[in-house]
């Protein structure tokens, strides 16, 4: 079974301060994704990596950033952190199925940034 | 407009109906189509992927894609209160493996 693990189920912070959000996955995995979730919008892709040391930004990267340093490893960070950046966050990971991936997600952090 | 519209419900139904969720997109480069079933305050999982028109079966769930239409179905036959989760489509444009994009998801409610 595929496993997508991530670092807090519930964090708390405050205004402006630098938060890591990290992500894990057991599975040999080449793709990872952060996205969040909002009600009424649905997820949002926030960055994704194809490989180790890459990132690619997805649909709504402003405020983010994101490390892959190891391939099982993917961090998103939040520079600053705003209230508008009080979300559900997502991790997936992926393989290939056919011509398109098969995306796997972690349990999410519920974020409130107060 | 969004790309892929879905009704957020909630929608909610006997125990033993039959469920019918639906997704409507407008970009006709989309292929792949996938639903991913969500607990509340867990991770989506996926429950069936399709490529192209047709339909594709797995026990109690089938998954019918019609691409002159635009429109995509998840039918869920003999529903349980364990089926009681929210609904989410995707879908992804061949050759751009990775990026789906996904509707806002449907709230499903199965009652005894």
């Amino acid at each position: 079974d595929v496993k997508v693990t991530q670092s807090s189920r519930y964090l708390v912070k405050r205004t402006g301060e630098k938060v890591f959000l990290e992500c894990v996955q057991d599975m040999d995995h080449e793709n990872m994704f952060w996205y969040r979730q909002d009600p009424g919008l649905g997820l949002r892709l926030i960055y994704f990596s194809y490989d180790v040391k890459m990132k690619e930004k997805g649909d709504i990267p402003e405020g983010y950033s994101v490390s892959r340093e190891k391939k099982e490893r993917f961090s998103l960070i939040l520079e600053s952190a705003s209230t508008n950046q009080t979300s559900m966050y997502l991790c997936a990971s992926s393989f290939r199925t056919g011509g398109t991936d098969t995306q796997y997600f972690g349990p999410g952090t519920r974020l409130t940034v107060l | 407009q969004k790309e892929v519209e879905q009704d957020p419900g909630p929608l909610s139904v006997p125990e033993g109906a039959i469920v019918s969720l639906n997704c409507t997109y407008s970009n006709s480069a989309f292929q792949y189509f996938m639903w991913y079933r969500q607990y509340s305050r867990k991770g989506p999982e996926l429950l069936m992927y399709t490529y192209s028109s047709g339909n594709k079966e797995d026990g109690r769930f089938t998954a019918q894609v019609d691409k002159s239409s635009k429109y995509i179905s998840l039918f869920i036959r003999d529903s349980q209160p364990s089926d009681s989760a929210t609904y989410l489509c995707a879908m992804s444009k061949t050759g751009t493996a990775s990026k789906l994009t996904f509707g806002t998801g449907t709230r499903l409610q199965v009652t005894l």
